[in-house]
């Protein structure tokens, strides 16, 4: 069962504009979230995280919402650049986990100029 | 240099060997990981360790084994390849203290093929 889910294999985006990438989680247990950025033939980089005790991070550009009641993430970038084009993941762990990480399937964004 | 170096970066193997895949940090961190990522199915835990005493059983473990020969080296290895093990895989390490859940920093992969 996939416990971080997103549903949207793809999203296209004229540059300067407002990507949303969209991300639900089944388990309750999680309290830890991160997004990654992932380029062809690199691995996944760290993008943004956010804890459970907040509804919000920023940094920069980037914004991750968390709506625990709907156990829902968002990650917002604003404004979106060609640079901004790869495959991004959520991911999301539960305290006391070990450092274990469950993945979403992957957003692939493509940011047009 | 990279940070978590994966080696080979690219295998192509058939059914029945052995297979061993290399990751090696110098991040220093303790803390490392195997993943596999298939088309749509995102990234899967295989196997984790703490530190070199302490291997830990991932999401999908069956079929693989591991090494943790030192801080910065963790080993997978695939005693008898078979198809469905054609997969991109990746290492990753990430700081073992803090309360917290830590980031983890992914080598770039490397990619399987299993004939």
């Amino acid at each position: 069962d996939q416990q971080v889910k997103q549903n949207s294999p793809s999203l296209s985006v004229q540059e300067g504009r407002i990507s949303i990438l969209n991300c639900d989680y089944t388990n309750s247990m999680f309290d830890y979230f991160l997004w990654y950025k992932k380029y062809p033939a690199e691995g996944p980089t760290f993008l943004i995280s956010i804890s459970s005790i907040k509804d919000k991070n920023e940094d920069g550009r980037f914004t991750v919402f968390l709506n625990k009641s709907a156990k829902h993430l968002s990650l917002h970038i604003v404004p979106s650049q060609p640079g901004d084009s790869a495959v991004y993941f959520c991911a999301a762990s539960a305290l006391g986990s070990g450092n274990q990480f469950y993945f979403g399937t992957g957003t692939s964004l493509t940011v047009i100029p | 240099d990279a940070d978590v170096t994966q080696t080979p970066r690219n295998r192509i193997t058939k059914t029945g060997k052995r297979i061993m895949l290399e990751c090696s940090q110098t991040k220093g961190h303790d803390r490392m990981y195997w993943y596999r990522q298939d088309p749509g199915l995102g990234l899967r835990l295989i196997y984790y360790s703490f530190d070199v005493k302490d291997i830990n059983k991932g999401e999908i473990s069956d079929g693989y084994s591991v090494s943790r020969q030192a801080q910065a080296k963790f080993s997978l290895s695939l005693e008898s390849a078979i198809p469905n093990q054609t997969a991109l895989y990746f290492c990753a390490t990430s700081e073992g203290q803090g309360p917290r859940n830590q980031p983890q920093h992914f080598g770039d992969g490397t990619r399987l093929s299993i004939l």
